[in-house]
């Protein structure tokens, strides 16, 4: 079983939707929970981070952890064309561990 | 705005080559880490670095070797270039507590 996972997609919503991004992850140890945006050929940029459970908002995004059930989501509301990249989730247990990436889910935002 | 910066942004290159591609990053961050990536595919780590003088393979074996002279500066070094090294290649830098990791803009890499 992957550290973490994550559904590939493509997914494909129209402009204005609300987005949900998940990921699943297996190892209760894991802390800090990131989100990563990646446009195509451009490296991933960091979007949110948060440590342990709760949620965390910035503009359109908010980031949620629910650490009973391993599982990580970004939300996006207001969906935009701009929006249309990979995004991937990023787990890691304190600062000195390596960061585990999940695969990424592709996004598309059609207008 | 992360500052981390990648040379050369592309190149072609032809079996059996020696290449070096550059990464610094202003940040003054101890943590570097040297990631690849095949278009539309996962992540994968090749190489990290903790500090000066610090490398250690990452999760993906990989022909290529790094070093770690200086803390703003992290170059990869492929000593004979093959196809199967053509690939997308991604510097990124971590200084906070998190090990939230800043990326360069990547080098495209593609070996005739």
């Amino acid at each position: 079983q992957k550290e973490v996972e994550q559904d590939p997609g493509p997914l494909s919503v129209p402009e204005g939707a609300i987005v949900s991004l998940n990921c699943t992850y297996s190892n209760s140890a894991f802390q800090y929970f990131m989100w990563y945006r990646q446009y195509s050929r451009k490296g991933p940029e960091l979007l949110m981070y948060t440590y342990s459970s709760g949620n965390k908002e910035d503009g359109r995004f908010t980031a949620q952890v629910d650490k009973s059930s391993k599982y990580i989501s970004l939300f996006i509301r207001d969906s935009q064309p701009s929006d249309s990249a990979t995004y991937l989730c990023a787990i890691t247990k304190t600062s000195y561990d390596k960061v585990i990436f999940g695969p990424g889910t592709s996004l598309s935002v059609i207008p | 705005e992360a500052d981390i910066y990648q040379t050369p942004r592309y190149l072609v290159i032809g079996t059996g080559k020696k290449i070096t591609l550059e990464c610094s990053q202003t940040m003054g961050h101890d943590k570097m880490y040297w990631y690849q990536q095949d278009p539309g595919m996962e992540l994968h780590l090749i190489h990290y670095s903790y500090g000066v003088n610090s490398t250690e393979k990452g999760d993906l074996s990989s022909e290529s070797t790094v070093s770690r002279i200086r803390t703003e500066h992290f170059p990869l070094t492929l000593e004979s270039a093959r196809p199967s090294h053509t690939s997308q290649y991604l510097c990124a830098s971590s200084g906070g507590g998190a090990d939230t990791q800043y990326f360069g803009p990547g080098t495209r890499l593609t070996v005739l």
